[in-house]
C-alpha cells in the first residue's frame, strides 16, 4: 500500500526561524504530491502542489524522488503560519492518501 | 469564492441508527468524495463518486455505508447503522479532477 508518513507531530519554531516540516512517501508510480493545511477552526485548504512548483505564502517544496521526500519549507516563520499541516498523496485517479499531519506552532 | 458546504456541523446518535450526512459540492465540479477523520489519527479516503456512480472505494467503506446524489446539488453519505467506532470527522471534498476542495466536516459522535 502506497504510505505516506510524516515524522513530526508537533513541531515548534520561533517568529523569524526557518522552518522544515518533512514528508517521506512510498509509492511504486511517479507520484503526485500534496501539502494541505488547517488554520485553527478552518477547512482542509490546499497549500501547494508539486507539479506546480510555485510558492504559496513563502512555502516551497521540492520532490525528491531519489529520498522520497516532499519536504516544506519556510525560510522565515510568521506567526500566522501555525496550523495542522498535511502531506497527501494522489494514489490513482482520485483517491488521497495523507500522512498523520504535523501541528506547526510559531512562537512569538 | 464558492466552497463546500456540508450539514450538519455536530451529528450525536445512538449506536445502531442510521445517520445521513449531506454535503453541496461546488457547483461546476463533477468529482465528490467522502474522508474521514477518527481522533488523533489520519484523514482516510473512504468512496470517490463520478458521473453517477462510485469510482473508487476503500476497505472502510462496507456495507453499512452508502454514497447518494439525489438531485443537481446535494452528494449525501449513509451510515445504516451506526457503531461506536464510526465516531470521527467526516469531510466531504469535490473536484473537476485537479485539485480537491474539502469542506468543514461534520462531527459524528455515536453512543
Amino acid at each position: 500500500a502506497q504510505r505516506v508518513t510524516q515524522p513530526e507531530k508537533l513541531l515548534s519554531v520561533f517568529k523569524g526561524a526557518p522552518v522544515e516540516l518533512k514528508c517521506n512517501y512510498s509509492y511504486s508510480g511517479s507520484p503526485e504530491l500534496f501539502w494541505y493545511v488547517q488554520y485553527s477552526r478552518q477547512r482542509l485548504q490546499l497549500l501547494l502542489r508539486h507539479i506546480s512548483r510555485e510558492s504559496i505564502k513563502g512555502f516551497t517544496a521540492d520532490l525528491n524522488k531519489g529520498e522520497t521526500s516532499f519536504h516544506l519549507k519556510k525560510p522565515f516563520a510568521q506567526e500566522e503560519d501555525s496550523a495542522m499541516y498535511y502531506c497527501a498523496l494522489r494514489e490513482g485517479a482520485q483517491k488521497l492518501v495523507f500522512g498523520q499531519g504535523t501541528r506547526l506552532t510559531i512562537n512569538p | 469564492e464558492p466552497e463546500v458546504t456540508q450539514t450538519p456541523s455536530h451529528q450525536v446518535t445512538q449506536m445502531g441508527q442510521e445517520v445521513i450526512l449531506r454535503c453541496v459540492p461546488i457547483s461546476n465540479h463533477l468529482y465528490f468524495y467522502w474522508y474521514r477523520q477518527i481522533l488523533g489519527q489520519k484523514v482516510e479516503f473512504l468512496v470517490s463518486f463520478y458521473n453517477n456512480e462510485i469510482s473508487e472505494k476503500s476497505e472502510i467503506f462496507d456495507d453499512q455505508f452508502s454514497v447518494e446524489r439525489p438531485d443537481g446539488s446535494n452528494f449525501t453519505l449513509k451510515i445504516r447503522s451506526t457503531k461506536l467506532e464510526d465516531s470521527a470527522m467526516y469531510f466531504c471534498a469535490s473536484s473537476t479532477g485537479e485539485t480537491q476542495y474539502f469542506g468543514p466536516g461534520t462531527r459524528l459522535l455515536v453512543l
